[in-house]
């Protein structure tokens, strides 16, 4: 059973550019949370898939943006990138009537210079 | 205030200590409380999750809930060196269910 999986593993991107970053989400899970972690930070919520849709997002500005494909894949896209926008990207997922248990990913590790 | 407080540590104990890791939250509509342990560098990894007060087991782990005082801990018991790393509280509740964490603490064992 395959687990939450995420690529690519690390990225370095210069201030101005644009990043995807991509979540393949558990097997049996229909739901994507993605979470912005900064060194010596707790995950911050940035935004939610369900259905294709955006469902609630947190606290971050429109140059944070996502899809989320028919098989439940999701992308995170950051555009015009600063430096405080490096980070560990996290990618969760659950069975949207399952409350309990939300997986993550492993990570890509974004540098911003 | 904080949704979440946690102290960050760092946490030094010996091989084989009881440890306890706490946090509190200030908002009562949250509902789900988990642990999660991450490695450095990795992907927070779901240790266990509850969503009524009281205690719940899970081999060496034991996780307290106190609605009440809005106060969860977690306890390890027979601690091991591979038990170092970052431990999260997190809390959920609403439609979504999205993830409010603490800032974690970072546990040691020495062996």
């Amino acid at each position: 059973d395959a687990g939450v999986t995420q690529s690519p593993t690390h990225l370095i991107k210069t201030r101005g550019q644009q990043v995807t970053l991509r979540c393949s989400p558990k097997s049996g899970h229909d739901t994507v949370s993605w979470y912005q972690q900064a060194l010596g930070q707790g995950p911050q919520f940035i935004f939610q898939y369900y259905e294709e849709e955006e469902r609630q997002r947190g606290n971050f500005p429109d140059r944070f943006s996502g899809h989320q494909f028919p098989n439940y894949s999701s992308e995170l896209n950051v555009n015009a990138l600063l430096l405080g926008d490096s980070a560990l990207y996290l990618c969760a997922s659950f069975l949207g009537g399952d409350k309990d248990e939300q997986y993550f990913g492993p990570g890509t590790r974004l540098t911003v210079t | 205030q904080k949704e979440v407080e946690q102290d960050p540590g760092p946490l030094s104990v010996p091989e084989g200590a009881i440890v306890s890791l706490n946090c509190t939250y200030s908002n009562s509509a949250f509902q789900y409380f988990m642990w999660y342990r991450q490695y450095s560098r990795k992907g927070p990894e779901l240790l266990m999750y509850t969503y009524s007060s009281g205690n719940k087991e899970d081999g060496r782990f034991t996780a307290q809930v106190d609605k009440s005082s809005k106060y969860i801990s977690l306890f390890i018991r027979d601690s091991q060196p591979s038990d170092s790393a970052t431990y999260l509280c997190a809390w959920s509740g609403g439609a979504t269910n999205k993830l409010i964490f603490g800032t974690g603490t970072l546990l040691a064992v020495q062996p």
